[in-house]
């Protein structure tokens, strides 16, 4: 099957930086995604990292290490809007077939 | 260019009563998605279509619940009988690419 482990809550202040974890198991990995979510609204697909290393979009970026199934998302200069739950999501063939399975999430809180 | 559209956006019912939800996804996408999400959780997936077959339908409890994809559009997710830990948001989503999935507001379910 596929898991995956993430903090379930992290406090940052705003203007900071903060990095949310995020291990995962899989068989036939294909790659890591990465969705925000505010309370009470859909999930937002932010970033997507197939092969190793950083991916850049504005604040936030996302890094992928196979070796270690292991990655990360990065948000810069937080702001007070960034306050959601943010989820990993692993693509895998685990049983002959894609399948993408989402973490229980984190949920960030910006404060003043 | 239109979303994922769900509705109803809430529904309350009595256990035991039947309930369907209805998605439209986004024009062009071949891939349909249901999830459940609890409070606190990530999305559990349902059910995923790749156009009208169900390629994945593990997660879905099938004593009581079904899904269609009339003509690789729109899609109906029903439960019958409902019952109390059923309650739940029902989130539908789609994508062209597995990696990026777009989500609809959801249906927020909550049986009495």
């Amino acid at each position: 099957g596929q898991s995956l482990e993430q903090p379930s809550e992290v406090t940052a202040v705003e203007g900071a930086i903060v990095q949310i974890n995020c291990t995962y198991q899989t068989s036939g990995f294909y790659g890591l995604s990465w969705y925000q979510q505010h309370d009470g609204g859909a999930p937002t697909f932010l970033s997507y990292n197939g092969l190793d290393g950083l991916e850049e979009t504005g604040r936030f970026s996302s890094f992928l290490s196979r070796s270690d199934s292991y990655g990360y998302l990065l948000l810069q200069e937080l702001q007070m809007k960034d306050s959601a739950s943010y989820f990993c999501a692993v693509r895998g063939d685990p049983g002959g077939y894609q399948k993408v399975t989402f973490g229980t999430g984190t949920k960030l809180q910006v404060i003043p | 260019e239109a979303g994922v559209v769900q509705s109803p956006r809430y529904k309350i019912i009595e256990k035991k009563q039947p309930v369907a939800f209805w998605c439209n996804p986004i024009s062009g996408h071949n891939t349909l998605y249901w999830y459940r999400q609890n409070l606190g959780q990530g999305p559990e997936l349902l059910i995923r279509y790749e156009n009208e077959e169900a390629v994945d339908d593990s997660q879905l409890p099938k004593d009581r619940f079904s899904a269609e994809r009339l003509k690789g559009v729109d899609s109906t997710l029903k439960i019958q009988p409902a019952e109390l830990g059923d309650s739940a948001v029902y989130l539908c989503a789609s994508s062209q690419q597995v990696n990026e999935q777009f989500f609809g507001p959801g249906t927020r379910l909550t049986v009495l």
